[in-house]
This record gives structure tokens, C-alpha cells and sequence, in this order.
């Protein structure tokens, strides 16, 4: 079946430092979503990407999907302690709409 | 700002007792999910819900896991025979759309969850 791979498993960043997190499928996806959970909560949506080298923005958040619709990065430049939580990515393969999860990036800022 | 209500935030059972999880997604939302989380790792997808029906479950959701919707608000999660190995949290998810569709925007509303212990 699909496996949707994420690295790295966690990640110490000083506060101001940038910080990126990387998905790789085994499957051309559909597309791509992304969460954050905060320690002890739930999963929260980002953002999805759909569209082969797709680039969007949110403040100081990238996504990027790659052109071959297998890969996918989140990063976040000048972090601050607010970004502290796990990172998912969330793939869907072709003709299916179920969401297989990375096992996420702990992110860790150091004030 | 609407969200997906879940309860009992914390549900303690003995190995072998059944257990209903419950769900009130968001209210004009039409596909809902169920996902479960073990401690410290991935969310894994169990099922999708659409019409009443089952649209997708994975390996996970065998005979043991039932969904229903009883009514025009609730959404239930039931594990028949609970087993040591069930113990996570399992989150509730609701959609407008179906998520992972090729929508350009699709966003999942995630419950709080609902953390299930077996003993």
C-alpha cells in the first residue's frame, strides 16, 4: 500500500532559526495536506496542495509539491515558539481519497 | 467559530467490552472520518462516511469497527470487542468536501479526540 515517509523525525531549532520538514511518497499522490498538532491536541489543517510544483505562502510558512507529485516540503523561516508542535503531511493517492499520514516532525524552538 | 465536538474525552474499558465513541461534526458538513492515533506516532485513517455510507476504510477497520450515524447530528464509532491493541486516541474529522479530492481546497475539521484505554 501507500506509504507517505517524512523526515526528520524531530527537530531543536533555536528561536529565529528556519526550520524544514520533508514528505516523500512511495505513490504519485493527488494531492498533499498538511497539519499541525500541538502537544495534546488535535490535528489542525494548513494548507493542501494539488498541482504538480506547486509553491504556496502562508506569512512565514512554504509548501512546496514537487513535479512529480511525490514529494513535498514545509518550511518555516525565522521560527518562533508559537511554531512548537508536530508537522504531518497527509498524501491521497490516485483514485482514492483516503489520507495516509508521515509519521510528522516534532519541532522543538528554543527560546 | 463552528468545530467537531467529541465525547467522552476519555474512555477506560476492559478488554473484550464494547465501546461507542461519539461525534458532532460540523454542522452543514457532509463526509465525515474517523482516524486513531497510538501515542506518539502517525495518525492513521480508519474510515470516510458519506450518504450514509461507508466511502472508504482501510486495513484497520475490520469487523470489529462499525460507524453509524443515528441520527441527523451524531456520528459514532463502535468497537464490538475492544482489544489492548485499540488503545489510542481516536479523532473525529469532518469535510464539506471530500478530503483528498481534487478540490483545491478541502480542509478537514479535526475533533479533540477521544483517548480510549483497554485494560
Amino acid at each position: 500500500g501507500q506509504q507517505v515517509m517524512q523526515i526528520p523525525q524531530y527537530q531543536h531549532v533555536q528561536e529565529g532559526e528556519d526550520f524544514t520538514t520533508y514528505c516523500n511518497s512511495s505513490t504519485t499522490l493527488s494531492n498533499i495536506q498538511w497539519y499541525k498538532q500541538r502537544p495534546g491536541g488535535h490535528p489542525v489543517f494548513l494548507i493542501q496542495l494539488v498541482k504538480s510544483g506547486e509553491v504556496k505562502k502562508q506569512k512565514r510558512l512554504t509548501f512546496q509539491f514537487g513535479e512529480a507529485k511525490k514529494n513535498s516540503s514545509l518550511h518555516i523561516t525565522a521560527t518562533q515558539t508559537t511554531d512548537v508542535g508536530t508537522y504531518f503531511c497527509a498524501g491521497a493517492g490516485a483514485g482514492s481519497y483516503q489520507l495516509t499520514f508521515g509519521k510528522g516532525t516534532k519541532l522543538s524552538v528554543i527560546p | 467559530e463552528p468545530e467537531v465536538t467529541q465525547t467522552p474525552s476519555h474512555q477506560v474499558t476492559q478488554m473484550g467490552q464494547e465501546v461507542i465513541l461519539r461525534c458532532v461534526p460540523i454542522s452543514n458538513h457532509l463526509y465525515f472520518y474517523w482516524y486513531r492515533q497510538i501515542l506518539g506516532q502517525k495518525v492513521e485513517f480508519l474510515v470516510s462516511f458519506y450518504n450514509n455510507e461507508i466511502s472508504e476504510k482501510s486495513e484497520i477497520f475490520d469487523d470489529q469497527f462499525s460507524v453509524e450515524r443515528p441520527d441527523g447530528s451524531n456520528f459514532t464509532l463502535k468497537i464490538r470487542s475492544t482489544k489492548l491493541e485499540d488503545s489510542a486516541m481516536y479523532f473525529c474529522a469532518s469535510s464539506d468536501r471530500l478530503a483528498g479530492g481534487y478540490s483545491s481546497y478541502n480542509e478537514q475539521f479535526f475533533g479533540p479526540g477521544t483517548r480510549l484505554t483497554v485494560l
